[in-house]
C-alpha cells in the first residue's frame, strides 16, 4: 500500500497564480483532511471530507477550495494565490467514528508565494 | 476542546527512557487522549491513544492518573531516530475534523 501520497512535493507560484494539490489514499478511508502547518507552528485544519461528494470547512478555509468526485482523492484548490500561503500542506485520511483520531497523514507539499 | 499544554522541549541521551507530559485540566468525559510524532519533513504519525490508565503498544506507553487531567507518554530506551516533536492531542475521538495540534515538544536525543 502507497498509504497517502500528494502531487507535487513542491511548487512555487506567484501572487494570483492559481493551482491545485493533490491527494490520494489507498486505504479505503472514509474521512480525508488537508492541513497546513507554518514554520515552528503546529497544524491547522484548512478543509475536510466526511466521505465521496462531501466537503466542510476547517479552522482556517479562507481563500482555498476543495473537492471530493472520488473517495480516494481529495484537492485543494489556490484559486489566487497570496505570499501568506506559502506553507507546508499536509494531506490526511481516516476511518470514521471512533478512528477518526487515527489519522494518516502524506509527506507534504511545500508550497511558495512570491 | 481540552486546551493541553505541554514542554517545548526535552533533551535526553539514547538508551534513556524519555517521559513527556501533558496536562489537560478541562478533558472532558468523552475525550480521548492521543499523541503524535513528527520528523523534520514529514507528515505527523499517529504513536498511541488511550482513555485512562495504562495503553502500551510497540512504540510507547501512554499513562494516564484517574482524574486524566494529564497523561505522560513514555518512550523507552530512546534511539537517535527518535528526535522528533511530540504532540498531545485531546478531544472526543468520534469528531477526528476537530483535530488541533499545538506547537508540541520537541524532543532531542544525542550520543
Amino acid at each position: 500500500n502507497a498509504g497517502v501520497t500528494q502531487t507535487p512535493k513542491f511548487r512555487v507560484l506567484k501572487t494570483g497564480q492559481s493551482m491545485t494539490l493533490l491527494c490520494a489514499q489507498d486505504m479505503n478511508h472514509e474521512y480525508m483532511y488537508w492541513y497546513r502547518q507554518d514554520p515552528g507552528m503546529g497544524l491547522r485544519l484548512i478543509h475536510y471530507s466526511v466521505g465521496e461528494g462531501t466537503t466542510a470547512k476547517g479552522e482556517v478555509p479562507d481563500g482555498y477550495n476543495v473537492s471530493r468526485l472520488k473517495k480516494q482523492n481529495f484537492l485543494l484548490g489556490l484559486e489566487s494565490a497570496a505570499p501568506s500561503q506559502t506553507s507546508v500542506y499536509f494531506c490526511a485520511s481516516s476511518y470514521g467514528g471512533r478512528r477518526s483520531y487515527e489519522q494518516y497523514f502524506g509527506p507534504g507539499t511545500r508550497l511558495t508565494v512570491t | 476542546l481540552a486546551k493541553t499544554t505541554q514542554p517545548i522541549s526535552m533533551d535526553s541521551y539514547e538508551g534513556q527512557e524519555v517521559n513527556i507530559t501533558c496536562s489537560h485540566n478541562n478533558i472532558a468525559t468523552n475525550d480521548y487522549i492521543t499523541w503524535y510524532q513528527q520528523f523534520p519533513s514529514q507528515g505527523p504519525r499517529f504513536i498511541i491513544q488511550g482513555y485512562k490508565t495504562k495503553v502500551t503498544n510497540e512504540v510507547a506507553s501512554l499513562f494516564i492518573p484517574a482524574d486524566r487531567k494529564s497523561s505522560t507518554l513514555s518512550l523507552p530506551r530512546v534511539s537517535l531516530s527518535d528526535t522528533a516533536v511530540y504532540y498531545c492531542l485531546v478531544g472526543d475521538r468520534q469528531a477526528g475534523t476537530a483535530l488541533i495540534f499545538g506547537k508540541g515538544t520537541t524532543l532531542s536525543v544525542s550520543s
